[in-house]
């Protein structure tokens, strides 16, 4: 595979559920980010990680937590979301040195009922 | 702090004509990104373009060009002859370094563009 990759691409979850959306990249970038794309909301960097390290976290709701166990891998972890989460989540990744540009995923549509 | 802002919502045109789609950024800093990125109804966003704020060339790709005007703090983006295929909605957005090297991207609103056969 190429690029960046996520999955699952669609995911339907009640507000008690527990679970993962994953993002893999293959192009040999160090940083990796999480936006939220909702109807009607420009796009939101959610969190960001430089070399396995969290550098960025957006004031986000403790009911998202990411995980980035090396450079090609990056998680978010999700719990007792709340309708108003249903959204596009896009994963990117860059080069973290002279101003990589940002290469995004599919993304994931997230339904929360 | 940063902004971007995409004054038009949406475009509609018919394949053949021009259309520029304009982007006014803010920004304190003296080195900064602009990019340009398409986002199809399949939801992916394709990097265009990126520019350093330092390279204020006008920059063509085919039918896309770009120009970046510092004084007016713009970065707008015109389709030549346009095609179905470019219907999108068309994001903007500014870099703001990061802790680690990394960057945050600022993005407009987006604007959505529709060619009509």
């Amino acid at each position: 595979e190429t690029g960046v990759t996520q999955t699952p691409r669609h995911l339907v979850m009640g507000m008690t559920n527990k679970k993962s959306l994953k993002c893999e990249q293959h192009l040999g970038h160090n940083a990796m980010y999480w936006y939220k794309q909702s109807a009607k909301k420009p796009l939101e960097l959610m969190f960001v990680y430089s070399l396995e390290e969290r550098v960025e976290n957006n004031s986000v709701p403790s009911r998202f937590s990411p995980e980035c166990p090396n450079s090609s891998h990056l998680f978010l972890h999700l719990h007792t979301l709340q309708p108003e989460d249903s959204a596009l989540y896009l994963c990117a990744s860059s080069l973290t040195s002279g101003g990589g540009s940002q290469y995004f995923g599919p993304g994931t549509r997230l339904l929360v009922l | 702090a940063q902004k971007v802002t995409q004054a038009q919502t949406e475009i509609s045109v018919v394949e053949k004509e021009d259309v520029t789609l304009d982007c006014v950024y803010e920004t304190r800093d003296t080195t900064y990104y602009l990019f340009w990125y398409k986002q199809p109804p399949s939801g992916e966003l394709v990097f265009l373009i990126r520019r350093n704020s330092f390279d204020e060339q006008n920059e063509i790709s085919g039918r896309y060009s770009w120009n970046f005007q510092k004084s007016t703090s713009s970065f707008n983006f015109t389709i030549t002859a346009s095609q179905v295929v470019d219907s999108a909605v068309y994001f903007c957005a500014l870099s703001e370094a990061t802790q680690g090297g990394s960057e945050k991207l600022v993005f407009g609103k987006g604007m959505k563009l529709t060619v009509n056969p």
